[in-house]
C-alpha cells in the first residue's frame, strides 16, 4: 500500500513564474492538505480539499490555488512566484472525519 | 487562531537518557495533539497522539501527556537511541477547523553515542 507520493521532488524555478505541484493520497484517503514548510520552521496549513472543493484555508494569498480530482488525488498551484516562496510543500492525507494524517516527502522548491 | 508553542528548539542528551521536548497551545478548542518525527529529506511521521479526553498515552519509549487546564502537551522519549536523532514538531487541531494542524516550530534532537 503506497503512502502519500508528491511530484517533483525538487523543482527550481524563477521569480514571476508559475509552478504546479502534484498529489496522490494514501489508499482509502478522501482528504487532501497541502502544508508550506519554510527552512527551519513547522509546517503552516494552506488549504485543504475533499469532495473536489477546498473546504479550509489558512492564511496565504490567492496566488495559492489547488485542485482535487475524482480520483481524490490534488495539485497546488503557485502563480507569480516570489523568493519567500522557496520552500517545503507537503501534502498530507486523511479519510474524512479522521483525525490522522500522514504526510507525503514534499516538493522542495527553490525560486531564483 | 491557534498559536502552538515549542521548546527547546535544540536537545542533546547522551544515548540511553530520557528527552522531554514541550509545547503550549492557546485555543482552548484543540482536542487534537499529533506529534511528528522528521528526518532529514522526508516528510513528518506520526509517532503518537493524544486527544483532550487522555491524559496521557504510552506507546513503548514514547509517551505523550496533556493538561488541558494549562494548554500545555509534552512529549517524552526513554531510553534514546541515536536513531532518534531527528527534528520533532508538536501539533495542536482545533474543532471548528476542519482538522486543520497548527504546528510548533521544532525541536532539533541529537543522541549521542
Amino acid at each position: 500500500d503506497a503512502g502519500v507520493t508528491q511530484s517533483p521532488t525538487h523543482l527550481i524555478k524563477t521569480r514571476g513564474q508559475q509552478v504546479t505541484l502534484r498529489c496522490s493520497p494514501k489508499s482509502g484517503h478522501d482528504t487532501v492538505s497541502w502544508y508550506q514548510q519554510a527552512l527551519g520552521q513547522g509546517p503552516q496549513f494552506i488549504f485543504q480539499y475533499y469532495e473536489e472543493e477546498e473546504r479550509q484555508r489558512g492564511n496565504f494569498p490567492d496566488r495559492f490555488s489547488g485542485h482535487q480530482f475524482p480520483n481524490y488525488s490534488s495539485e497546488l498551484n503557485v502563480n507569480a512566484l516570489l523568493l519567500g516562496d522557496s520552500a517545503l510543500y507537503l501534502c498530507a492525507s486523511k479519510r474524512r472525519g479522521a483525525d490522522i494524517q500522514y504526510f507525503g516527502a514534499g516538493t522542495r522548491l527553490s525560486v531564483l | 487562531g491557534e498559536n502552538v508553542e515549542q521548546h527547546p528548539s535544540t536537545l542533546s542528551v547522551q544515548e540511553g537518557d530520557s528527552a522531554v521536548i514541550k509545547c503550549t497551545y492557546s485555543d482552548s478548542a484543540s482536542n487534537y495533539f499529533p506529534w511528528y518525527k522528521q528526518e532529514l529529506g522526508k516528510g513528518p511521521q506520526l509517532i503518537i497522539d493524544i486527544r483532550s479526553n487522555v491524559g496521557e498515552k504510552k506507546d513503548q519509549r514514547i509517551a505523550v501527556t496533556l493538561n488541558k487546564t494549562a494548554k500545555h502537551f509534552s512529549l517524552h522519549i526513554t531510553e534514546t537511541q541515536p536513531e532518534d536523532s531527528a527534528v520533532y514538531f508538536c501539533a495542536a487541531s482545533p474543532t471548528n477547523t476542519g482538522n486543520q494542524f497548527y504546528f510548533g516550530t521544532g525541536t532539533s534532537l541529537t543522541v549521542i553515542p
